[in-house]
């Protein structure tokens, strides 16, 4: 089945430092990747929509400088939090699209993410 | 895309049959039912989906009304390792983005 790894799985590190988190598709190939954020007894918040070779598409509220998503290739997108804050420390979940209209995404396991 | 309205929680004794409903009402006709769980601390994991027929794989079986206003998961022989949030979602496709509600928390008990 397909497999979406997510890279590294928990980091820490200080405030004001950027942090970047990796999403592949093992084994197929995803045009299209989502970037969701989940706060503690929370649901899964979409961050934005990445889209290879163009720019990410962000949800209202979610400051683009402040997320930096690229997504270069076929197999991988990335999300950067750049000078980040305590406030940014949260579980951040990468997806990709699945083959076929109706086939559903494929999730990585999660980025717990501490800004201390 | 349509919203979902699930109760927060639920129990269950293991090795029982576990039915999570779901209400979504305002469904429309080219949308799917998709049902995703999160075990605590980890990515969402898909369990099953429908447009309006009866669904079963290996993990799970999906129920649909008629007028797809409401559907049932079955876990036929639920195990300590199914607790779980349990997301139900409607959405047109792959390639939309998928709205998350709160879910229901089910905790199978021994």
């Amino acid at each position: 089945g397909a497999v979406v790894s997510q890279h590294p799985s928990w980091v820490i590190c200080k405030s004001g430092t950027s942090v970047k988190i990796e999403c592949r598709s093992l084994d197929f190939q995803a045009t299209t990747m989502f970037w969701y954020r989940q706060f503690p007894k929370q649901s899964l918040m979409l961050m934005a929509t990445s889209n290879e070779g163009s720019k990410a598409t962000y949800e209202q509220g979610v400051e683009k400088d402040k997320f930096l998503i690229n997504h270069a290739s076929l197999t991988l997108s990335t999300l950067t939090v750049t000078s980040a804050h305590p406030e940014d420390s949260s579980f951040y979940i990468c997806s990709a699209e699945g083959q076929g209209w109706d086939q559903p995404q494929h999730f990585g396991d999660g980025t717990r993410l501490s800004i201390l | 895309d349509a919203k979902t309205t699930q109760p927060p929680s639920m129990d269950c004794a293991e090795g029982r049959a576990a039915n999570l409903p779901c209400n979504h009402s305002t469904i429309s006709g080219n949308e799917y039912v998709y049902w995703y769980r999160q075990i605590h601390s980890q990515g969402p994991q898909y369990i099953i989906h429908g447009l309006k027929n009866n669904e079963t794989n290996e993990m799970a079986s999906l129920i649909i009304t008629e007028d797809r206003k409401s559907s049932t998961l079955i876990l036929p022989h639920a195990t300590l390792r199914d607790t779980a949030v349990y997301y139900c979602i409607v959405n047109a496709g792959n390639n939309r983005k998928l709205i998350w509600g709160l879910g229901t928390s089910l905790a199978v008990n021994p």
